[in-house]
């Protein structure tokens, strides 16, 4: 069965650092880009960053470009996400998504993991 | 990078046709066809409908379909059922290498 699973989020003061992690099973995991895709409470979805297969390519969007890096191990079949400088506005539910290509559709998404920024 | 215009919301009786509109710029649906959809129910994660403009994923109804005139995209579903209750997002390709979601309509089935 192919299965995204999402972990590391919880309450974090801003400023803070936290880092998200996501295991993927049931699908040859280095031939798909990945991304994360955030989805604020009450709000819309809103793309985050996204990764190739090969980890060589990156793509991050602007309201969090310099605070959050995505990273990928095809040895382990995990997906990162490292984010520092956590603002009240980075509070959401952070989904990892497999794509079909790169940033192009995503055809499994994992539950997702509530990030809480509060002091 | 604006979302992308959806309306706020549509409605529909069961039995019914209704169509979703998600209106871009010549950056991102105007110009590429890598627009996609997802159907998102309350608490869960969201569930990709239609991909590349009008192609629909294995196991999706063929009630839904997709379509794209100029810079604007669009989801028609027709013959409308309760379970199709939902929150409904678009989203495309830039041409800055990013993607960009509308900011997505509840569609209530009357």
């Amino acid at each position: 069965e192919v299965q995204l699973l999402e972990s590391g989020g919880g309450l974090v003061q801003p400023g803070g650092s936290l880092r998200l992690s996501c295991a993927a099973s049931g699908f040859t995991f280095s031939t798909y880009g990945m991304s994360w895709v955030r989805q604020a409470p009450g709000k819309g979805l809103e793309w985050v960053s996204c990764i190739s297969g090969s980890g060589g390519s990156t793509y991050h969007a602007d309201s969090v470009k310099g605070r959050f890096t995505i990273s990928r191990d095809n040895s382990r079949n995990m997906l990162y996400l490292q984010m520092n400088s956590l603002r009240a506005e980075d509070t959401a539910v952070y989904y990892c998504a497999k794509d079909r290509s790169v940033l192009s559709s995503f055809d499994i998404w994992g539950q997702g993991t509530m990030v809480t920024v509060s002091s | 990078q604006s979302a992308l215009t959806q309306p706020a919301s549509v409605s529909g009786s069961p039995g019914q046709s209704i169509t979703i509109s998600c209106t871009g710029t010549s950056s991102d649906v105007g110009s590429y066809n890598l627009v996609s959809w997802y159907q998102q129910h309350p608490g869960k994660a969201p569930k990709l409908m239609i991909y590349e403009v009008s192609k629909r994923p294995s196991g999706v109804s063929n009630r839904f379909s997709g379509s794209k005139s100029g810079n604007t995209a669009s989801l028609t579903i027709s013959g409308l059922q309760a379970e199709d209750e939902a929150h409904y997002y678009c989203s495309s390709y830039t041409s800055s290498s990013t993607l960009v979601f509308g900011g997505g309509t509840k569609l209530t089935a009357l």
